[in-house]
């Protein structure tokens, strides 16, 4: 079956400083992975969404100079939070979805806890 | 700007009793609408994946959608403790595949 699977579960990192979250799909081609965040009291927000062989698309109010992804090949992608505050904590998923289909179904990771000191 | 509005924002249920939870989207033209179950041990789970009007089942889980009123619903048959958990709608726009999600419904199953 298709898996995400994401690392770390949980991180706690002082407020300033940068941490770096994975994503591996199992049992699929990650043709395009997106990276969400779930903020206290938030719903899920798309920061960006990762094609293979395009550019990244970043959403409104989320840069590549503050969240960079990575996504080298068909089963792997990371994303950094850089210099991250407060506003930063909260749950960041994986989505990441198998073919071109319209109907190709997103595949979710557990998220990565994030919390800022 | 596309918006998802879900209620109720939280529902207690007996164990066995029908549980209903609701989505109202603000453009019609999109034809993917999901509903997804978040535990906080195994993250998001697809329940139902709706693409026409009409109704949809998957075990337990039933969705029904109505494009004319703009509206997607789930309803859950025999609904166990352990489906306690919160419940997401998300509608996929054909432009980009972007998932816009709901704010989520708190369920919560009673013995």
């Amino acid at each position: 079956g298709a898996l995400v699977y994401q690392y770390p579960r949980r991180t706690i990192c002082k407020s300033g400083t940068s941490m770096r979250m994975e994503c591996q799909a199992v049992g699929f081609q990650a043709t395009s992975v997106a990276w969400y965040r779930q903020s206290p009291q938030k719903t899920f927000e798309l920061i960006a969404l990762s094609t293979v062989n395009s550019a990244i698309k970043y959403e409104q109010n989320f840069t590549q100079e503050k969240f960079p992804i990575s996504h080298p090949n068909l089963s792997f992608s990371s994303m950094t939070v850089l210099n991250a505050y407060l506003e930063d904590r909260g749950l960041y998923l994986c989505g990441a979805r198998e073919g071109w289909d319209n109907y190709a179904e997103q595949f979710f990771g557990p998220g990565t806890r994030l919390t800022v000191l | 700007q596309q918006k998802v509005q879900q209620s109720p924002e939280s529902l207690t249920v007996s164990e066995g009793a029908m549980a209903s939870l609701n989505c109202t989207f603000s453009d019609g033209t999109s034809n993917n609408f999901r509903w997804y179950r978040q535990h906080s041990a195994k993250g998001l789970e697809v329940l139902v994946s709706i693409f026409s009007d009409g109704e949809k089942e998957e075990g337990r889980f039933t969705a029904h959608l109505n494009r004319a009123n703009l509206h997607v619903s789930l309803h859950i048959r025999e609904p166990q403790p352990s489906d306690s958990a919160v419940y997401l709608c998300a509608e996929r726009m054909d432009s980009n595949y972007q998932l816009i999600w709901g704010s989520g419904t708190k369920l919560i199953i009673k013995p």
